[in-house]
C-alpha cells in the first residue's frame, strides 16, 4: 500500500519554466491538499481540494494553479517559476472534511529549486 | 498573523528523559489539534491528536496535553528515545462544515541524545 506518492522527488528549474507535480493517493480519500515547507516557517497551504472536482485556495495560491483530475491524482502547477519558489512540496490527502477529525497523510516530498 | 506558533526551534534532551514540546494558538475556532513528526527526507507522519473536548490524550509514550483557558498544547515523550530525534509540528483544526483545513506551527527539532 503506497499511500500517497509524489513524482518528482527533486527538481531545479530554471526562472520562468513551467513544470507540474504530479500526486496520487491510494487511500480513497476525498481531501487533498498542497503545501510547501520553507525554513523556520512550517507547512503552508497552497491548495486544497475538499473532494473531487472541487478546488480553493489556500494560505499562498499566488504563482500556482491545481488540477483535481480524478479522486486519486491532484497535480500542482507552476506557470512561470520564481526563485521564491524554491521550496519543498508536499502532498496530503484525507479520508473527508467537515467536523470529522482531518487526520492528513503526507507523501514524502518534492524538492524544487528555481535559479 | 501566525495562528499556530511554537516558539522553540529546537529541543535537546538526554536518552530516558522526558521531552515537552509546546505549542500555543490564537484562534478559539480550532477545535482539534494534532502532532506530526517529521524525519529528512521523508513526509510529515501522524503521531497523536486531540478533541478540545478532552484536556488529555494518551498512546504509549506520547501524551498530548491541552489548555483551553491558556491556548496552550504540549506533546510529552517519556521516555526519550534517540529513534524519536526529528522535527515535531503542531497543527490545528477549526470547527467547520467545510474545508477541514490545518493549520500548521513552525516546528521543534528534537535531539535525543544517547
Amino acid at each position: 500500500n503506497a499511500g500517497v506518492t509524489q513524482t518528482p522527488k527533486f527538481q531545479v528549474l530554471k526562472t520562468g519554466q513551467s513544470m507540474t507535480l504530479q500526486c496520487a493517493q491510494d487511500m480513497n480519500h476525498n481531501s487533498m491538499y498542497w503545501y510547501r515547507q520553507d525554513p523556520g516557517m512550517g507547512l503552508r497551504l497552497i491548495y486544497y481540494s475538499a473532494s473531487e472536482g472541487t478546488t480553493d485556495k489556500g494560505e499562498v495560491p499566488n504563482g500556482y494553479n491545481v488540477s483535481r483530475l480524478n479522486k486519486r491524482e491532484f497535480s500542482l502547477r507552476l506557470e512561470s517559476a520564481a526563485p521564491s519558489q524554491t521550496s519543498v512540496y508536499f502532498c496530503a490527502s484525507s479520508r473527508r472534511t467537515g467536523l470529522a477529525k482531518n487526520i492528513q497523510y503526507f507523501g514524502a516530498g518534492t524538492r524544487l529549486s528555481v535559479l | 498573523d501566525q495562528q499556530v506558533k511554537q516558539n522553540s526551534p529546537s529541543l535537546s534532551v538526554q536518552e530516558g528523559r522526558i521531552s515537552i514540546l509546546n505549542c500555543d494558538y490564537t484562534n478559539s475556532m480550532f477545535d482539534y489539534f494534532l502532532w506530526y513528526k517529521k524525519y529528512p527526507a521523508e513526509g510529515p507522519t501522524f503521531l497523536i491528536s486531540i478533541s478540545s473536548i478532552k484536556d488529555k490524550n494518551e498512546d504509549g509514550r506520547f501524551t498530548v496535553f491541552l489548555n483551553k483557558s491558556a491556548k496552550h498544547l504540549s506533546l510529552h515523550i517519556v521516555p526519550s528515545q534517540p529513534g524519536d530525534s526529528a522535527v515535531y509540528f503542531c497543527a490545528a483544526q477549526p470547527q467547520e462544515t467545510s474545508g477541514s483545513r490545518l493549520t500548521f506551527g513552525e516546528g521543534t527539532q528534537l535531539t535525543v541524545n544517547p
